[in-house]
Parts: C-alpha cells; sequence; structure tokens
C-alpha cells in the first residue's frame, strides 16, 4: 500500500464513451502527475499538478483531460479516445514537485488502471 | 532522453546479492540518481537516491562512482519478490516533476 489509490483497476470502453479514472492520495502531498504506459514502452509523463495547479502538459491530445480539485485528488476525463491509448495509466504523488529537497521530490505511485479501447 | 544507460535484463540467484549497474556518463553536478522498481502490472516503486555519497537504506544500496558516470543498485540478498524492471533515472532536484524513464533492466531472481 502506497497510500495513492487508483480507480477503477480496469476499464474497457468504446471509442465514443465517456469516463474518467480517478486518483486519491492519503500522504499531505502537494503535487500530483499522470503517466502513460503503453505495452512494451517506458512510462511517458502526461500532466504534472502542483497546488492544484497544472504546471506541465507534454502535448497530451485534447481528448484527455485532467482535473484536480484539491491537492488529494486527482482526475483523468476520457472521451473519444483510439484503440492506441489503450495502456496502463499510473498516477503518482510527492511532497512537492519543486522543492529544494530530493526526498519532496520523491513520487509515489498507485497501482494503476488497465484501459481498454475498443 | 533518458540519459542512462542499463542492461535490458539480467539474472540473479535466490539469496545471492544482486547488482545492477547504470551508466550516466552525461550526468550534471547537481542532478541525482534515483532508482525505482516496478513489478509486473503494478506502479514504479521508490528505492533509493543518491548525489555523490554511497546511500543505504532497508532495500538496497546505491554505490555512485567518485566521477559520478556510473552507479550500482544492490540488493544485498535478492529474493523471488524482487523480480521486477529496474529504472535508474537522473534528475535535477528541483525540476519539476520530471521522471525520465528508459527501458529499465529486467531483473530475474531464479531459485
Amino acid at each position: 500500500e502506497t497510500g495513492v489509490t487508483q480507480t477503477p483497476r480496469h476499464l474497457v470502453m468504446g471509442m465514443t464513451n465517456k469516463k474518467s479514472l480517478k486518483c486519491e492520495q492519503h500522504l499531505g502531498h502537494n503535487a500530483m502527475y499522470w503517466y502513460k504506459q503503453s505495452a512494451k514502452k517506458p512510462l511517458e509523463l502526461m500532466f504534472v499538478y502542483s497546488l492544484e495547479e497544472r504546471v506541465e502538459n507534454n502535448s497530451v491530445p485534447s481528448r484527455f483531460s485532467p482535473e484536480c480539485p484539491n491537492s488529494s485528488h486527482l482526475f483523468l476525463h476520457l472521451h473519444t479516445l483510439q484503440p492506441e491509448d489503450s495502456a496502463l495509466y499510473l498516477c503518482a504523488s510527492s511532497q512537492d514537485s519543486r522543492g529544494r529537497s530530493s526526498a519532496k521530490n520523491i513520487q509515489y505511485f498507485g497501482a494503476g488502471t488497465r484501459l481498454s479501447v475498443l | 532522453d533518458a540519459k542512462t544507460t542499463q542492461p535490458p535484463s539480467m539474472d540473479c540467484a535466490e539469496g545471492r546479492a544482486a547488482n545492477l549497474p547504470c551508466n550516466h556518463s552525461t550526468i550534471s553536478g547537481n542532478e541525482y540518481v534515483y532508482w525505482y522498481r516496478q513489478i509486473h502490472s503494478q506502479g514504479p516503486q521508490y528505492i533509493i537516491h543518491g548525489l555523490k555519497n554511497n546511500e543505504t537504506n532497508e532495500m538496497a544500496s546505491l554505490i555512485i562512482t567518485e566521477d559520478r558516470k556510473s552507479s550500482t543498485l544492490i540488493l544485498p540478498h535478492a529474493t523471488l519478490r524482487d523480480t521486477a524492471v529496474y529504472y535508474c533515472i537522473v534528475r535535477i532536484y528541483n525540476q519539476g516533476g520530471k521522471l525520465i524513464f528508459g527501458q529499465g533492466t529486467e531483473l530475474s531472481v531464479k531459485p
């Protein structure tokens, strides 16, 4: 148990569906992240939120829409996805994303949501 | 660009030490070395990090060469549960959230 919980663990959706992934952290952290891990590929950073403000968006298509209503919760809203978007989506949190302490930048990951787009 | 080079795979006998190398020859003076691992179908797990001194915690030891161009993660007594992909990452300590994951080393611990 890492203190970062992701739901659902598995999701199957059609290309016309709208769904949301949820992430909740119980660590008192101020920064949260979304990563994508496609089969046989390294993790790719998608979004970074620091104190509920989006500080990084790595050229992610608009069919992925993040939301961070407070420092403990992070959502990824999905709509009109493509089959190539099928992947493991991972959420992480850290005490700080820009702090001067190396320990505060350590990221703790959830177990991920395995998404399949049909 | 991951900035690190790791062997794609390694085997280790259960109970023996697992020594995982990482080359980071272009590391800058303010870049830390972080190690994470990912057990199949789970999220990555933080293991250890360091700047220039050797570090040890309850999970592993990190040995960084004097010129800082390479490091070795040591799991002193590997168990079957240590079978995972191990990632070596270099990052500036105050760089905004970026963990650049490479392909990592797939460690197989065998009985």
